[in-house]
């Protein structure tokens, strides 16, 4: 079992729509849960972090963090074809005290 | 505040060779984490540096090294550079000191051929 996993997609929504992205991690002494946005061609990004349980809201961003189902979310509202790009889950694994990512969701937002 | 900056950012080798990345962590950031993306194996975490002293290791043979110095930058070692050694390497900083949060330098794009 990966350490983080995501959905590859292509996830695929259009302009104006909700962008639902979803995470899961294997770690259940994992704290800190980490979003990052990469355009093709360059770094990460950091959008948001979360480190308790419930939503956490920042502009069009919400970040979901569910500890006893080991699931972590990013929804986009009011998508725009700027927010197309791929979208990274990293957790912090407690043990190995280093940050793990999934494979990223690649996200397309149609005009 | 100046974000993390990397040097190179695109190199060509040729195999056999080595080659040596260069990171500058943001001003009053201590810790600087290194990471090999390709496309098909992900972001995948190769050393962090703290203090000048390496905390963790990802799973990668020991052709690839790094330091840091009492600055805080941080040098990446790849020697005897195979074909596969191609990729986006990324430098992270993050405050230390409980703050878990990193961020991302541009990256440097190694080609070996």
């Amino acid at each position: 079992q990966k350490e983080v996993e995501q959905n590859s997609g292509p996830l695929s929504v259009p302009e104006g729509a909700i962008a639902s992205l979803n995470c899961t991690y294997s770690d259940r002494g994992s704290q800190s849960f980490f979003w990052y946005r990469q355009y093709s061609g360059k770094s990460p990004e950091l959008i948001m972090f979360i480190y308790s349980n419930g939503d956490k809201e920042d502009g069009r961003f919400t970040a979901q963090l569910n500890k006893a189902s080991q699931y972590v979310s990013l929804l986009i509202r009011d998508s725009q074809p700027s927010d197309s790009a791929t979208y990274l889950c990293a957790v912090i694994i407690q043990g190995a005290q280093k940050l793990v990512f999934g494979q990223g969701t690649r996200l397309t937002i149609n005009p | 505040k100046a974000g993390v900056t990397q040097t190179p950012r695109y190199l060509i080798k040729t195999r056999g060779q080595q080659v040596t990345l260069s990171c500058s962590p943001i001003s009053g950031h201590r810790s600087v984490s290194w990471y090999q993306q390709t496309p098909g194996q992900g972001l995948q975490f190769l050393f962090e540096y703290f203090s000048e002293t390496q905390r963790n290791k990802g799973n990668f043979p020991g052709r690839f090294s790094g330091r840091q110095f009492s600055n805080s930058r941080s040098e990446m070692n790849v020697s005897t550079l195979e074909l596969g050694d191609s990729a986006l390497y990324l430098c992270a900083s993050r405050k230390g000191q409980g703050d878990d949060t990193q961020y991302f330098g541009p990256g440097t794009r190694l080609t070996v051929l």
